[in-house]
């Protein structure tokens, strides 16, 4: 147990589906991390969030959309996306500024497109 | 930028014998180093991390690494595997200075043989 906690675990949707993910922490933690985790491919940093703020966007497409109310939850929107797109959901949070800290992750969503 | 390179994509060991698994990095200023290790269906998990002061770092369930500050290596090893190291371990840097998240590997999958 880390602190970060993902819902769902596992998500089927369609392409022309809308759902969300979610990943809340009670650590006092205030950055916010999404990584996308594909088969034999390094995990790729989606999305950071600092202090509620989006300080990084790695040129992901719009059809994820991401969204931190507070400085405990951190959402990921999915609109119509690809088959291509299943893959392993990790969100991770550290102490404000990040730097020299370890991230603690949650245990993922499992995303199936089909 | 930095890039992490894990040379090994699969290690496969004998129960008992021991291990080492690979991380080398580039960077052009000084970095943090950690090890990840992540079970079948789980988040990431630290392993252990380098930070400053000794060069061999010691972390949980027996791992430890030493950080070569020539070679901008930052090796993983085990005297002793167990079944319950099989998994997937990942070597991640993040410089001194900014606030840069964590840049991951590729990943190395250890398979330990009864």
């Amino acid at each position: 147990e880390t602190g970060v906690t993902q819902t769902p675990r596992h998500l089927v949707m369609g392409m022309t589906n809308k759902k969300s993910l979610k990943c809340e922490q009670h650590l006092g933690h205030n950055a916010m991390y999404w990584y996308k985790q594909s088969a034999k491919k390094p995990l790729e940093l989606m999305f950071v969030y600092n202090f509620k703020e989006q300080t990084e966007n790695n040129s992901v497409p719009s059809r994820f959309s991401p969204e931190c109310p507070n400085s405990s939850h951190l959402f990921l929107h999915l609109h119509t996306l690809q088959p291509e797109d299943s893959a392993l959901y990790l969100c991770a949070s550290l102490p404000g500024g990040g730097e020299g800290t370890e991230a603690f992750f949650g245990q993922g969503t499992r995303l199936t497109v089909v | 930028a930095q890039s992490v390179t894990q040379l090994d994509s699969q290690v496969p060991v004998f129960e008992e014998a021991p291990v080492e698994l690979r991380c080398n990095y580039s960077s052009s200023v000084s970095v943090y180093l950690f090890w990840y290790v992540q079970y079948p269906n789980q988040g990431l998990q630290l392993l252990l991390k380098y930070l400053s002061g000794s060069t061999l770092v010691k972390g949980i369930n027996g791992f430890e690494a030493e950080f070569n500050k020539s070679q901008t290596s930052f090796h993983l090893r085990k005297p002793s595997v167990h079944i319950s190291d099989t998994a997937e371990y990942f070597c991640a840097v993040s410089p001194l200075s900014g606030n840069t998240p964590l840049v991951f590997g590729k990943g190395t999958r250890l398979s330990v043989i009864a």
